[in-house]
């Protein structure tokens, strides 16, 4: 039972284009949901942490935002550097480790 | 100055071989894990340490074990080697749950591939 669904699973967008992806969640307790950007090769790069609904969080092009079932980052007009794939996990429950989904691979063409 | 840096980068090894992954923090941070990533992408945890003591185990395989000697030194050995054990680990940190805004670190990665 997936916790942690993230859509698309792949997103093709022209420069400028803005968007936005999805991440929902069915646990129980949420502690915090939190975005990541991953590079090939590299590991995961933190972008932000929302903890309750209503709540909303900005950095240069991207924007998340959070309610009871589910998170949303919106990338207003998009560059290249843009492309990555992009990770929600939660924190939940008495859990302290993150439960992640499967990643948003975001291409953005010039 | 790397926050969470690991070691080696690239590990190619055979079936049935023993090897490590070392993993160091200059973070400060009270907890350190090793996640798993697969073929597909998917980020998993395995294990937790919190000042050095096991917190999460997560149904791996005994043939891993965890080893923290301390709060800011997190190791990884693998015992007899398999194909299915091929993929990218990555050791993360994070402090105390009142200060995890700022998320959890991860590192750089380790690409394991056993042939």
């Amino acid at each position: 039972e997936d916790q942690v669904t993230q859509s698309p699973e792949a997103l093709r967008l022209q420069e400028g284009e803005s968007s936005s992806l999805n991440c929902s969640y069915t646990v129980s307790g949420l502690r915090g949901l939190f975005w990541y950007r991953q590079d090939p090769g590299k590991g995961p790069e933190f972008l932000f942490t929302l903890y309750s609904a209503g709540e909303e969080k900005e950095k240069e092009r991207l924007k998340a935002t959070l309610t009871k079932k589910e998170s949303f980052l919106h990338i207003t007009a998009p560059k290249p550097e843009d492309s990555a794939t992009y990770l929600c996990a939660v924190e939940w429950g008495g859990n302290e480790k993150l439960t992640f989904g499967t990643g948003t691979r975001l291409t953005i063409i010039p | 100055d790397t926050a969470v840096s690991q070691t080696p980068k690239y590990l190619v090894t055979q079936m049935g071989n023993d090897k490590s992954i070392k993993c160091e923090q200059n973070l400060g941070h009270d907890t350190m894990y090793w996640y798993k990533q697969d073929s597909k992408k998917f980020l998993k945890i395995m294990f937790s340490y919190n000042n050095k003591e096991l917190i999460i185990n997560e149904t791996v395989p005994n043939r891993f074990s965890p080893k923290s000697p301390d709060k800011a030194h997190l190791n990884l050995h693998i015992n007899s080697l398999e194909l299915g054990d091929s993929a990218v680990y990555f050791c993360a940190s994070s402090p105390r749950t009142e200060t995890r805004g700022g998320g959890y670190t991860f590192g750089s990665g380790t690409r394991l591939t056993v042939v």
